[in-house]
């Protein structure tokens, strides 16, 4: 079972680009890397997905090097509704080991 | 796509009451569901895994007959809290994923349970 590590929080300002990285040194070949969102007292609400390179959608990108034993959360142009916690999942669905959370980052978006 | 509704959102009950929770996948059929708890503050703990038609698998310290799991039907997953005490006080989370590879989990907006 992969274990992620993330940096506890996070500050940054509206209007700039925010890179959140998670760590996964025992990740598996199977495994993919899945980030989330969550404001208080709401459920975590899915970001983005991948395996390897380069993903990007509509609200974020996410990087993952060649050894894939860490991943970048990139957040463009940050607002204040943007804070929040954060949470880096590794695993693989066929096991269903990819639905344990780690601590999560913390952002602080200031004006 | 994907959303994931949770009933009630908050509930506020006598201790030794028994209080079910309603996890539905309204667009999708779940094969698996999971339900969590979260303390003020932290992250999220897995309690248990439901798959459609079989029973729970339930973590490692969660009381299978205190924290009891059904998942009968694809869209449907309730979890009932019997004879609650304060203590179990919490917010739980559902979420549901359904059966394409590596499609992710999608959450409810939780259950704020307090034990008076």
């Amino acid at each position: 079972l992969a274990k992620t590590t993330q940096p506890i929080s996070m500050d940054s300002y509206e209007g700039q680009e925010v890179n959140i990285t998670c760590s996964h040194n025992n990740i598996a070949t199977n495994d993919y890397i899945t980030w989330y969102q969550q404001f208080p007292s709401q459920g975590p609400r899915f970001i983005i997905q991948g395996y390897k390179t380069k993903v990007t959608n509509e609200v974020a990108s996410l990087f993952i090097p060649a050894d894939r034993k860490s991943s970048t959360l990139s957040l463009p142009r940050v607002s204040l509704s943007d804070t929040a916690v954060y949470y880096c999942l590794v695993g693989d669905k066929t096991t269903n080991n990819d639905m344990r959370f780690g601590a999560g980052t913390r952002l602080t978006v200031k004006p | 796509g994907a959303v994931v509704s949770q009933h009630p959102s908050w509930v506020i009950c006598k201790s030794g009451t028994s209080v079910k929770i309603e996890c539905r996948s309204l667009d999708f059929q779940a094969t698996t569901m999971f339900w969590y708890r979260q303390f003020p503050k932290q992250s999220l703990m897995l309690m248990a895994t439901s798959n459609e038609g079989s029973k729970a698998t339930y973590e490692q310290g969660v009381e299978k007959d205190k924290f009891l799991i059904n998942h009968a039907s694809l869209t449907l997953s309730t979890l009932t809290v019997t004879s609650a005490h304060p203590e179990d006080s919490s917010f739980y989370i559902c979420s549901a994923r359904g059966d394409y590879s590596n499609q992710p989990q999608h959450f409810g907006d939780g259950t704020r349970l307090s034990i008076l």
